[in-house]
């Protein structure tokens, strides 16, 4: 089974702090994304990562940036927390190779930021 | 701009009934349209897909339905359970150039009642 694991469930967070979301997945899956889930407009794609070193921004990006050091290992970082970020961030990962547009979902990290 | 429209927001319905939710898209691009299904603490998961050549898949009791001229699809989903009862999300995405990104709608939480 694929697993997709986020580093934190739930965290809290001060206005102006950096912020580092960490999500690894266990598959060898090329791509991976992050997203930002909020009542009443699903899920919006922050960023997204082809390859290691590769980053494409997605819909939302202002505020954000990502890293991609390692196959299994994307990284969100909010540079300066704010309280309109405060939302769940959920990581996901898929292969090109095999069903690549059947995303695998983390369990999500709740981020308040007060 | 949201390029995936989804209704109704919540869906109550009792138990052995139909639940539908439809989407409506914009981008006569897509070409590969998925529904994912989350439950509370849970990311979503792919539960089933079509692609445009086809008008309708079935998948045990669950059924996507696609109108190409008019834009749109749906989920049916037949003899609800209560263990049905989660937020379903539609998707579109592009295979051939689209990055395997996909643009989520915005969510439809479906309740089944006994």
């Amino acid at each position: 089974d694929v697993k997709v694991t986020q580093s934190s469930r739930y965290l809290v967070k001060r206005t102006g702090e950096k912020v580092f979301l960490e999500c690894v997945q266990d598959m060898d899956h090329e791509n991976m994304f992050w997203y930002r889930q909020d009542p009443g407009l699903g899920l919006r794609l922050i960023y997204f990562s082809y390859d290691v070193k590769m980053k494409e921004k997605g819909d939302i990006p202002e505020g954000y940036s990502v890293s991609r050091e390692k196959k299994e290992r994307f990284s969100l970082i909010l540079e300066s927390a704010s309280t309109n970020q405060t939302s769940m961030y959920l990581c996901a990962s898929s292969s090109l190779s095999s069903g690549p547009y059947e995303q695998y979902f983390g369990p999500g990290t709740r981020l308040t930021v007060t | 701009q949201q390029q995936v429209k989804q209704s109704p927001q919540s869906l109550i319905v009792q138990k052995g009934g139909i639940s539908i939710i439809n989407c409506a898209y914009e981008n006569t691009a897509f070409d590969y349209f998925p529904w994912y299904q989350q439950f509370p603490g849970k990311g979503p998961a792919l539960l089933i897909a079509i692609r445009p050549d086809v008008s309708e898949k079935k998948e045990g009791r669950f059924t996507i339905s696609f109108n190409k001229s008019a834009k749109q699809f749906s989920l049916h989903i037949m003899d609800s359970q209560p263990g049905d009862s989660a937020t379903y999300f539609c998707a579109a995405g592009l295979i051939s150039g689209g990055g395997n990104k996909l643009t989520f709608g915005t969510g439809t939480q479906l309740k089944v009642e006994l």
